[in-house]
């Protein structure tokens, strides 16, 4: 069984631009959801994506963008970068909708590292 | 809407004792509880979670959390530290009507002495 997936593991750019993370989600997996975490503290929820339509959105501007994949994988997309968006943006996958268990699991990715200058 | 405290940033215990890290929710909704470690420069990986089957929930590397709903606690224990025990651990909160989304505790970093 193939873990969560993340690419690249660590990215700089500088204030302005654009950048694209992405997320393969666990085998059997239809749910991803992207978290951020800033430096000392516990992760934010951005985003949840269920069967490619958006399922659940966190208080982050719309700058922050997404896409979920028929494969049930992932892109973050971040425009017009700011020095606070440097975090740690993790994807979790896990088993959402109907089949969902109870208290649905959702296991994290290693992360992609954005430092913003 | 629903929320998570952990009390001490930092946590110190000698290797052999007790851990004791705190974790209080808050939750308009019958709650699902997690408690998720991360390892320097890793991601996070599930330890243990409740889901309104027993209280008294075990996971791995000899963690335990007991769910009080009179308290809204969900702490989380282990008999006797290890040095590998040493990282940070976050306290979780979701439910179904929030898409299972996560909420975050701020963490509480376990330092393990020797």
């Amino acid at each position: 069984e193939t873990g969560v997936t993340q690419s690249p593991t660590h990215l700089i750019k500088t204030r302005g631009q654009q950048v694209t993370l992405r997320c393969s989600s666990q085998s059997g997996h239809n749910t991803v959801s992207w978290y951020q975490q800033a430096l000392g503290q516990g992760p934010q929820f951005i985003f949840q994506y269920y069967r490619e339509e958006e399922n659940g959105r966190g208080n982050f501007p719309p700058r922050f963008s997404g896409l979920q994949f028929p494969n049930y994988s992932s892109e973050l997309d971040v425009n017009a970068l700011e020095l606070d968006d440097s975090a740690l943006y993790l994807c979790a996958s896990s088993l959402g909708g109907g089949a969902a268990p109870k208290g649905a699991t959702q296991y994290f990715g290693p992360g992609t590292r954005l430092l913003v200058l | 809407a629903q929320s998570v405290t952990q009390l001490g940033s930092h946590v110190s215990v000698s290797e052999g004792a007790l851990v004791l890290l705190r974790c209080n929710y808050s939750s308009s909704v019958p709650p699902y509880l997690f408690w998720y470690v991360q390892y320097p420069n890793q991601g996070l990986q599930l330890l243990l979670k409740y889901t309104s089957a027993a209280t008294l929930v075990k996971g791995i590397n000899g963690f335990e959390a007991e769910f009080k709903k009179s308290e809204t606690s969900f702490h989380l224990t282990k008999p006797s530290a290890h040095m590998r025990d040493a990282a940070e651990y976050f306290c979780a909160v979701s439910s179904t009507y929030s898409s299972y989304k996560l909420i975050f505790g701020s963490g509480t970093r376990l330092l393990v002495r020797p």
